[in-house]
């Protein structure tokens, strides 16, 4: 069972659309979790930091449960400028493991 | 610039030749991370180091790949005897601790001819 599992997707959504997804991880001693974004052949780039009474950043909400071991984002009001990938990224035994991402385009 | 940074972006290399990619990252950042990414997957462990000290290796580090930190400031990557299937995005990272966010560099990517 890989550590870190997500829906890869497509999400094919119009603008102004609200799209989530979901990640699920295995180990139950996990200590922290992160969403990045990746833009096509560029680096990930931190979205925001999961914790575990959820929070917010602007459009993109996080969720984590613990009890079910997921984690989801929610993105608000998409823009074309959301199109990218996602990762979801576990911290466990003191090192980052990631899943292999949920593709989301946003079309005009 | 006080992110993470990479040397070289882009390198083409013949099967069989040694390649060094070199991570310098931000500079209080005292854990460094490697990674490969292939196009279509997550970014895969490979190691990580805590100041000059590598704590783990990934069984998909072979003994042709090796990495170092001396001084516990810039890293380096080697892989020898380069093979096709080496064809990758490298990527380095760094954080401040085990338990926050990892930041990183632009990569380099590595093509194996």
């Amino acid at each position: 069972r890989k550590e870190v599992e997500q829906d890869p997707g497509p999400f094919n959504v119009p603008e102004g659309a609200t799209v989530a997804f979901n990640c699920t991880y295995s180990n139950s001693a996990s200590q922290s979790f992160f969403w990045y974004r990746q833009d096509c052949r560029k680096e990930p780039k931190l979205l925001m930091s999961v914790y575990s009474s959820g929070n917010e950043d602007g459009r993109f909400t996080a969720q984590l449960n613990r009890a079910s071991q997921y984690i989801s984002l929610l993105i608000r009001d998409s823009k074309l400028s959301d199109s990218a990938t996602y990762l979801c990224v576990v911290n466990h035994d003191y090192k980052l493991s990631f899943g292999a991402g949920t593709t989301v385009t946003v079309r005009a | 610039d006080t992110g993470v940074s990479q040397d070289p972006r882009h390198k083409i290399t013949k099967r069989g030749q040694n390649v060094t990619f070199r991570c310098d990252p931000i500079s209080e950042h005292n854990r460094l991370y490697w990674y490969r990414q292939t196009l279509g997957q997550g970014p895969e462990f490979l190691t990580y180091f805590q100041n000059e000290a590598q704590l783990e290796k990934s069984r998909l580090l072979s003994d042709r790949f090796s990495a170092e930190r001396p001084k516990g400031s810039f890293s380096t990557l080697e892989i020898q005897r380069t093979e096709q299937g080496d064809s990758a995005m490298y990527l380095c990272a760094s954080s401040l601790t085990e338990y926050t966010e990892a930041f990183f560099g632009q990569g380099t990517r590595l093509t194996v001819v």
